[in-house]
């Protein structure tokens, strides 16, 4: 079993849709949560840090985080085209040396059509 | 992603040849980390360094690679005797301290191997 789960899609929505994706992963021991969008040939961009269980929202994006599932989420609501993209899920924890590597899911990829 | 830059953005190498990735962190920043993100594939954790200090190498291969983050001047991921699975893009990452901070990301270099 992969450490995070994440769906490939392809996922494609009309403009002004809900978008809604998500993550599962298995190793308990995950602290930190965050989402990232990627455009093609371009290094990931940080949208949403979170920490705890429960909702935290930034504009259109809502991130969702369930410790007890194991399960994280992102909302983005009237979408736009210009939030075609992949979006990655990443997770840490601390590995011991003051590491905070990051795991990442393998992205989902969204295509919004005007 | 102003702020991390990665030179070069491409890079062409024959096999057995050395190849030098360079990442100078965002203004303020002091910690960095290198990810590999191979076609298909996530991005995976390589290594994190402070200045003048390797803090966790657990994702490095054995052998070829190295990183360094001296005092001036960028950090230098280095792969030596470059073989055709070192295809890849390579993402650095920045932080501003030690401990669970935002990692924000540079562009990548496209490592190409002929």
């Amino acid at each position: 079993q992969k450490e995070v789960e994440q769906d490939p899609g392809p996922l494609s929505v009309p403009e002004g849709a809900i978008v809604s994706l998500n993550c599962t992963y298995s190793n308990s021991a995950f602290q930190y949560f965050m989402w990232y969008r990627q455009y093609s040939r371009k290094g990931p961009e940080l949208l949403m840090y979170t920490y705890s269980s429960g909702n935290k929202e930034d504009g259109r994006f809502t991130a969702q985080v369930d410790k007890s599932s194991k399960y994280i989420s992102l909302f983005i609501r009237d979408s736009q085209p210009s939030d075609s993209a992949t979006y990655l899920c990443a997770m840490s924890e601390d590995s011991g040396a003051g590491s905070y590597q990051l795991t990442f899911g393998k992205g989902t990829k969204l295509s919004v059509i005007p | 992603n102003a702020g991390v830059m990665q030179n070069p953005r491409h890079l062409v190498r024959r096999r057995g040849q050395e190849a030098r990735l360079r990442c100078s962190p965002m203004k303020g920043h002091s910690h960095v980390y290198w990810y590999r993100q191979l076609p298909e594939e996530g991005l995976k954790f390589m290594v994190y360094l402070q200045k003048e200090n390797i803090i966790d190498e657990s994702g490095m291969p054995k052998e070829r690679f190295s990183a360094e983050f001296p005092k001036e001047g960028p950090s230098i991921l280095r792969i030596q005797q470059v073989v055709r699975g070192d295809s890849a893009a390579y993402f650095c990452a920045s932080s501003r301290d030690r401990g669970n901070q935002p990692q924000h990301f540079g562009d990548g270099t496209r490592l190409s191997i002929l």
